[in-house]
C-alpha cells in the first residue's frame, strides 16, 4: 500500500533554532500534502496544505513565516519551524493526498524546543 | 463549514466487552467522506474505514462495525469483544467534496482504555 515517510520521529532543539521535518510519499506521486499539529491529548489541527510547486495554503492563525513549507516536488514536502520556542514543541504529522484512494499519514514527529 | 463532533472523551471497559464510540458531523456538501483513525501511543494514525456519503450501508471489519445514519448526520464505530489491544485514542474525520484539495476535520478523539 502507499507509504508516506515523515523524518526525523523525534527532534530535540535550542529555543531560537530552525528544524527542518520531511514527508515523502514513497510509491506514488503526491501533489497535495497536510501539515497537522496535535498538542498532547488533543486533536490534529491542520496547520497548511501544501501543493507541489505552488505556495502552502495556510489555515488561519498559522504563521507563514514562522512555519515554512516547501513542496519542491512531487514525493517531497517540508516544513521548518524557524526559530522554535517552546511553546512550538508539539507532535507534527503530515498526510498525503493519494487521488481517489484518500490519505495516507506519515508517522509523526515529536518536536520537544528546550 | 465543516465539523466532526465526538462528545465521548474517555471511555474504559473491561476486556471482552463491546464498546460504541460514537461520532457526529456537520456538513453542507451532499459529497463527502467520512473516516475513523486509530492512534496508539506511539503517535502514528492508523486508518480504519472510508465512507462515502452516498453509501449507508454498514460495514463489518472482523470485531469492527461502522453504522453510517444520515439522517441523524453519525458514523459510529463499535468494537465487539475488545481486547487491550484496542486501547488507543480514536478520532473520527469528514472531509468535503472530492476534489484534491479536500482537507480532513477531526474530531477530538475518543480515548479509550481496554482493561484485562
Amino acid at each position: 500500500g502507499a507509504v508516506v515517510s515523515q523524518h526525523p520521529s523525534r527532534v530535540i532543539c535550542k529555543s531560537g533554532t530552525s528544524v527542518k521535518i520531511e514527508c515523502r510519499s514513497l510509491d506514488f506521486q503526491a501533489t497535495t500534502m497536510f501539515w497537522y499539529r496535535q498538542f498532547p491529548k488533543q486533536s490534529l489541527m491542520l496547520m497548511a496544505t501544501s501543493n507541489e510547486g505552488s505556495k502552502a495554503t495556510y489555515e488561519q492563525g498559522v504563521e507563514k513565516d514562522k512555519f515554512l513549507i516547501n513542496h519542491a516536488s512531487l514525493t517531497l514536502s517540508t516544513l521548518t519551524v524557524t526559530s522554535a520556542h517552546p511553546e512550538d514543541s508539539s507532535f507534527y504529522i503530515c498526510s498525503a493526498l493519494q487521488g481517489a484512494n484518500g490519505y495516507t499519514f506519515g508517522s509523526g514527529t515529536r518536536l520537544t524546543v528546550v | 463549514a465543516q465539523k466532526v463532533t465526538q462528545a465521548q472523551t474517555e471511555i474504559s471497559v473491561v476486556e471482552k466487552e463491546d464498546v460504541t464510540l460514537d461520532c457526529v458531523y456537520e456538513t453542507r456538501d451532499t459529497t463527502y467522506y467520512l473516516f475513523w483513525y486509530k492512534q496508539p501511543p506511539s503517535g502514528e494514525l492508523v486508518f480504519l474505514i472510508r465512507r462515502n456519503s452516498f453509501d449507508e450501508q454498514n460495514e463489518i471489519s472482523g470485531r469492527y462495525s461502522w453504522n453510517f445514519q444520515k439522517s441523524t448526520s453519525s458514523f459510529n464505530f463499535t468494537i465487539t469483544a475488545s481486547q487491550v489491544v484496542d486501547s488507543a485514542v480514536y478520532f473520527c474525520a469528514l472531509s468535503e467534496g472530492a476534489g484534491a484539495n479536500s482537507k480532513l476535520t477531526f474530531g477530538k478523539g475518543i480515548t479509550l482504555s481496554v482493561r484485562p
